[in-house]
């Protein structure tokens, strides 16, 4: 059974920073093309950022570019965002899914506020 | 890159069909054939319903139909149940730079 399981969510203050992690199991891992979604609160989706299979290619919406950055450890089976200079407009669920769509995390939250 | 535009909302009986419209550019939409459908209950994560315009994963129920003719991708739900409630979002690939767009969102009412 495909699992992917985000960890690293919580409270952080405007211009802070925080690292997402999500842990991939039940799949080959390094074949896929991976990305991260977000969903602020009461409103739709939107995705953030995607990274290749093979981990050299990486992608990123206007909003986060410069700011986030998305990588892959395939010894780990784990995806990560790292997410700088944070404001307030970054405060969503964030989802970490193959980039196909077809399987999906539960969320973290995080929240950017003083 | 501006999200795709959907209705707010839709809404039919059960047994009924209900079509959401998802119109975006000829940048993502009208320029490739690779609109998704997601559905989403709340609190849950988003669940792949079609891809490809028309083609459904495994599990998904023939009930759930996709086109596209230009600009506008549409999701078709054909006899309507009550677990068909929820909000959905069409997503599009929109090119090298910015890869993929969702939609606006709309949340279908089983009344």
């Amino acid at each position: 059974e495909v699992q992917l399981l985000e960890s690293g969510g919580g409270l952080v203050q405007p211009g802070g920073s925080l690292r997402l992690s999500c842990a991939a199991s039940g799949f080959t891992f390094n074949s896929y093309d991976m990305s991260w979604v977000r969903q602020a609160p009461g409103k739709g989706l939107e995705w953030v950022a995607a990274i290749t299979d093979s981990g050299i290619s990486t992608h990123y919406a206007d909003s986060v570019k410069g700011r986030f950055t998305i990588s892959r450890d395939d010894s780990k089976n784990t995806l990560y965002l790292q997410m700088n200079s944070l404001r307030a407009e970054d405060t969503a669920v964030y989802y970490c899914a193959k980039y196909s769509g077809l399987h999906w995390g539960q969320g973290t939250l995080v929240t950017v506020s003083s | 890159q501006s999200a795709l535009t959907q209705p707010p909302s839709a809404s039919g009986s059960p047994g009924q069909s209900v079509t959401i419209s998802c119109t975006g550019t000829s940048s993502d939409v009208g320029g490739y054939n690779y609109v998704s459908w997601y559905q989403q209950h709340p609190g849950k994560a988003p669940k792949l319903m079609l891809f490809e315009v028309n083609e459904r994963p495994s599990g998904v129920p023939d009930r759930f139909s996709g086109s596209k003719s230009g600009n506008t991708a549409s999701l078709t739900v054909s006899g309507l149940q009550a677990e068909d409630e929820a909000d959905y979002y069409c997503s599009s690939y929109a090119g090298s730079n910015n890869l993929k767009v969702f939609g606006t969102g709309t949340k279908v009412t089983v009344l």
